[in-house]
């Protein structure tokens, strides 16, 4: 079964860190580009950031630039966000999405079932 | 970035009712749109890829079109397991920007 997992969310003070963790099964991870798509209570989804199946390409959403850093570790089949300098505004759900490519076209096509970061005082 | 979004916001609905929710892009994307259905407390889930396919296990109510700045979610007869949210996705450019979503609900 195809199956991603979201670990590492939990609550932090403003400045804190967090590193979320993604374990990928069921399919070849190096294979496939990688998300991380947030969600903050109440409201609609954000993408954050992409990386590419080697690593050679990333991406970052204006807001987490230069604070939040993605990589992976495709030994492990495993996805990572290390968020720095968490504000308030940070809280979300965080989700890891498998990126997948139909010809030309691209779709989010595998999503974790999300871990919750809180960043309050 | 490309600015996707959606009307309505939310709708009200019966069983077996035909829904058109509708996405409009701030710029031409051709046919780089996707939907995704979220029910609560769930992660999202693909439905629509390239504007009007189907991905696969998706149930043949749902139906998408459109094409440049405007495009359309059609599910063609209501189902209790369809009262979500949706949010339809530009993949034309980076960063891969969402609609605002619209939230279906019961009547």
């Amino acid at each position: 079964e195809v199956q991603l997992v979201e670990s590492g969310g939990g609550l932090v003070q403003p400045g804190g860190s967090l590193r979320l963790s993604c374990a990928a099964s069921g399919f070849t991870f190096s294979s496939y580009p990688m998300n991380w798509v947030r969600q903050a209570p109440g409201k609609g989804l954000e993408w954050v950031s992409y990386i590419s199946g080697s690593s050679s390409t990333i991406y970052y959403g204006d807001s987490v630039k230069g604070r939040f850093t993605i990589s992976r570790d495709n030994a492990k089949s495993s996805l990572y966000l290390q968020m720095n300098s968490l504000r308030a505004e940070d809280t979300a759900v965080y989700y890891c999405a498998r990126h997948y490519y139909y010809g030309v076209n691209d779709a989010f096509d595998i999503w974790g079932q999300g871990t919750m970061v809180t960043v309050s005082s | 970035d490309i600015q996707m979004t959606q009307s309505p916001s939310s709708l009200s609905a019966s069983v077996g009712d035909r829904v058109t929710i509708t996405c409009r892009a701030s710029q031409s994307i051709a046919s780089y749109l996707n939907w995704y259905q979220q029910r609560p407390g769930k992660a999202p889930k693909l439905l629509i890829y390239a504007a009007s396919s189907l991905q696969s296990g998706v149930p043949s109510r749902f139906s998408g079109s459109g094409s440049g700045t405007d495009f359309t979610l059609t599910i063609s007869s209501l189902q209790p397991e369809d009262f979500a949210t949706y949010y339809c996705q530009q993949t034309y450019s980076t960063p891969r920007t969402f609609g605002q979503g619209t939230k279906v609900e019961i009547k």
